[in-house]
């Protein structure tokens, strides 16, 4: 059981470059999450997928797109980075159903544009 | 919007000494207050939540108090060691059914 997994650990692009994070968790969960975390500003929500087949905007949606491939999948990519694009990803899920629902971490991944 | 927001930024207590964040959001309609630690280059990780027909909960050392009137929500640390040493993240599940989350503590341990 290896919980909620995302890659890369670590990247480094140039502005323009386009990448695509993934995510995947066993566990069974309806709703999965992309965050961005700047020092100083706290987790952002960047999309959400309340259930599969379902995406919505979160807090800080410009610059990136998202699918929920399927239960267990959700990638986020950065068509055309930008270096305000720079920070740490985390990727969450959780049971939706549960009222509250603890959310769920991804180890996060580094990102970084030159 | 709805927002939360968190005090202190920083927070330094002597180990064994207790330690008290405070959480304040803005969405009366607001009914559950998780609180997550991050240690340093780690991932979040839920350590106590609240939902808004509880005043106060307990888990050994860590309680949260709940103070719907005012709007306001605290963790409390009691004992402190070296391993509570990390960054706290309050949050509160707004009205979308999204959490919105504080900006974080920084938690000093002195030995």
């Amino acid at each position: 059981n290896a919980g909620v997994t995302q890659t890369p650990k670590f990247q480094v692009l140039k502005t323009g470059q386009s990448m695509t994070l993934q995510c995947a968790q066993d566990m069974n969960h309806n709703s999965m999450y992309w965050y961005r975390q700047d020092p100083g500003m706290g987790l952002r929500l960047i999309y959400y997928s309340a259930s599969e087949g379902t995406t919505d905007k979160g807090e800080v949606p410009n610059g990136y797109n998202v699918s929920r491939l399927n239960k267990r999948e959700f990638s986020l990519r950065l068509e055309s980075a930008a270096p305000s694009q720079t920070s740490v990803y985390f990727c969450a899920s959780s049971d939706a159903l549960v009222v509250g629902g603890e959310l769920f971490f991804g180890e996060g991944s580094r990102l970084t544009v030159l | 919007g709805e927002n939360v927001e968190q005090h202190p930024s920083t927070l330094s207590v002597q180990e064994g000494d207790s330690a008290v964040i405070k959480c304040t959001y803005s969405d009366s309609a607001s009914n559950y207050f998780p609180w997550y630690k991050q240690e340093l280059g780690k991932r979040p990780q839920l350590i106590i939540d609240i939902r808004s027909n509880v005043g106060e909960k307990k888990d050994q050392r860590i309680a949260v108090t709940l103070n719907k009137t005012a709007k306001h929500f605290s963790l409390h640390i009691t004992e402190t060691q070296p391993e509570d040493s990390a960054v706290y993240f309050c949050a509160a599940k707004g009205s979308n059914y999204q959490l919105i989350w504080g900006a974080g503590t920084k938690l000093i341990i002195k030995p």
